[in-house]
C-alpha cells in the first residue's frame, strides 16, 4: 500500500495568515491527488482533485500543487469558517490511502 | 442534489454480522461507482471497500477482505456493505461516498453523514 505522510499534524493560525500543509506519498502517484476538509461532525467534503484542481464551488483561497511524491495545500488567507481537519488522500492505486490529517485551529 | 443516505449501524456483538445501506439520489447512480470509506472514533479516514458501476470490478482493504461484502442493487440505487464476523476494531462511523467515475477511478467526491458502528460485547 502506498503511505501518506501529512505534515504537521495540527496547526494553529490567526485570521488572515497563509496556511500551508504538506502531503508526501511513499512512491510517485503522479498528480493522483486530492485534498478533503472535514469539519467537526461532518463529513469530508473535496476541496482539490488531481492535486491541484478546485472542486466546483471551494473558495480560491484554497489551493494544491505538486506531483510525484511530494504535494503542498496552502490556504492563502485563513478564515474561521476553515477550522477543520484537512486530509490528502492518494488513488494512483488500490487501495486508495490517506494522510493521517491535519488539524487547523484559529490562534 | 447528490444525497447519500446510510442506514443499518448499531451495536452489536463480535462476531455477529450487520448489513449497512446506502439510499443515493440526485445523480443516475448507475452512472458512477461506489464506496464505503470508515473513520474510528477520533481517528482518521479508511477506505473499506469499492464497487464500479456494474459490479465488475470490486476492491476491499486487506482488514476487512474475506469478512466484508460490498454490492449494489442500480435498480433501487442503493449500495451495500454485509459485514461479517465483526471485531472490535470494526468499531467506526461507515461513510457512503460517490466516485467521480464509473470505473475505481478511486475519487469519491461526494459523501454521506455516516452511520455508526460499534462493536462490542
Amino acid at each position: 500500500d502506498i503511505q501518506m505522510t501529512q505534515s504537521p499534524s495540527s496547526l494553529s493560525a490567526s485570521v488572515g495568515d497563509r496556511v500551508t500543509i504538506t502531503c508526501q506519498a511513499s512512491q510517485d502517484i503522479s498528480n493522483y491527488l486530492n485534498w478533503y476538509q472535514q469539519k467537526p461532525g461532518k463529513a469530508p467534503k473535496l476541496l482539490i482533485y488531481d492535486a491541484s484542481n478546485l472542486e466546483t464551488g471551494v473558495p480560491s483561497r484554497f489551493s494544491g500543487s505538486g506531483s510525484g511524491t511530494d504535494f503542498t495545500f496552502t490556504i492563502s488567507s485563513l478564515q474561521p469558517e476553515d477550522i477543520a481537519t484537512y486530509y490528502c488522500q492518494q488513488y494512483d492505486n488500490l487501495p486508495p490511502t490517506f494522510g493521517q490529517g491535519t488539524k487547523v485551529e484559529i490562534k | 442534489e447528490v444525497q447519500l443516505v446510510e442506514s443499518g449501524g448499531g451495536l452489536v456483538q463480535p462476531g455477529r454480522s450487520l448489513r449497512l445501506s446506502c439510499a443515493a439520489s440526485g445523480f443516475t447512480f448507475d452512472d458512477y461507482a461506489m464506496h464505503w470509506v470508515r473513520q474510528a472514533p477520533g481517528k482518521g479516514l479508511e477506505w473499506v471497500s469499492g464497487i464500479s458501476w456494474n459490479s465488475g470490478s470490486i476492491g476491499y482493504a486487506d482488514s476487512v477482505k474475506g469478512r466484508f461484502t460490498i454490492s449494489r442493487d442500480n435498480a433501487k440505487n442503493s449500495l451495500y456493505l454485509q459485514m461479517n464476523s465483526l471485531r472490535a476494531e470494526d468499531t467506526a462511523l461507515y461513510y457512503c461516498a460517490k466516485d467521480s467515475g464509473q470505473q475505481l477511478v478511486l475519487l469519491p467526491d461526494y459523501w454521506g453523514q455516516g452511520t455508526l458502528v460499534t462493536v462490542s460485547s
